[in-house]
């Protein structure tokens, strides 16, 4: 069974720094074709996606918000963290990690997804 | 970078009608690379549609995914009341490769 689950804090101070953790089982992020990847939903809104890494650890970030995201995993350890400077009022939403995979032209979605842990940001 | 749109924001219909989403992209995008998710309040999306038309796993056959180049539909062929949801499309775009989502459509009990 393929499980991921986010953690981290539930209350930031604006212009801290957020430090998301995604820990999953099931799976291996070493394997051909596999990522992780972040998505974010403010309260009543749509689903914005953040940052990825792939098997190989590529990574790519959303161009928005490239300058204030990093991503890295411990393949060790199961674990893909995200951190997001500068933290605004504004990121306030549900963070999700998801696995997804791929192959050369295709592309099979983000076909597990965590169960999202909810972040105010907040003075 | 790749805009996608969804119509109509919201789809108020009667469980058993049948409820046609549609994606449009400002760009040609490949449909191996589109997928649909649903999501119910207080949950996480679920992948329904990859590959613009291949069905996830445990996904019911009431629900189809079609399209090519800038336009893609998922249908609802008969509604049911678990149905009633946010439903979204999403690009993965290979080069450089990143993630887009739609703003989703809401189908909603009429």
């Amino acid at each position: 069974q393929i499980t991921l689950k986010e953690s981290g804090p539930t209350l930031v101070k604006p212009t801290q720094t957020l430090t998301l953790t995604c820990t999953f089982s099931g799976f291996s992020l070493s394997t051909s074709g596999v990522g992780v990847g972040w998505i974010r939903q403010p309260p009543g809104k749509a689903l914005e996606w953040l940052a990825l890494i792939y098997w190989n650890d590529d990574k790519r970030y959303s161009p928005s918000l490239k300058s204030r995201l990093t991503i890295t995993k411990d393949t060790s350890k199961n674990q893909v963290v995200l951190t997001m400077t500068n933290m605004d009022p504004v990121d306030t939403a549900t963070y999700y990690c998801a696995r997804f995979s791929t192959s050369t032209y295709y592309y099979y979605g983000m076909d597990v997804w965590g169960q999202g842990t909810t972040v105010t940001v907040s003075s | 970078e790749i805009v996608l749109t969804q119509s109509p924001g919201t789809l108020s219909l009667s469980p058993g009608e049948r409820a046609t989403l549609s994606c449009r992209a400002s760009q040609s995008v490949s449909s191996s690379y589109l997928a649909w998710y649903q999501q119910k309040p207080g949950q996480a999306p679920r992948l329904l549609i990859y590959g613009a038309s291949s069905r996830a796993t445990g996904i019911p056959d009431r629900f189809s995914g079609s399209g090519s180049g800038t336009d893609f539909t998922l249908t609802i062929s008969r509604l049911e009341p678990e149905d009633f949801a946010v439903y979204y499309c999403q690009q993965y775009g290979s080069s450089p490769p990143i993630f887009t989502f739609g703003p989703g459509t809401k189908v909603d009990i009429k």
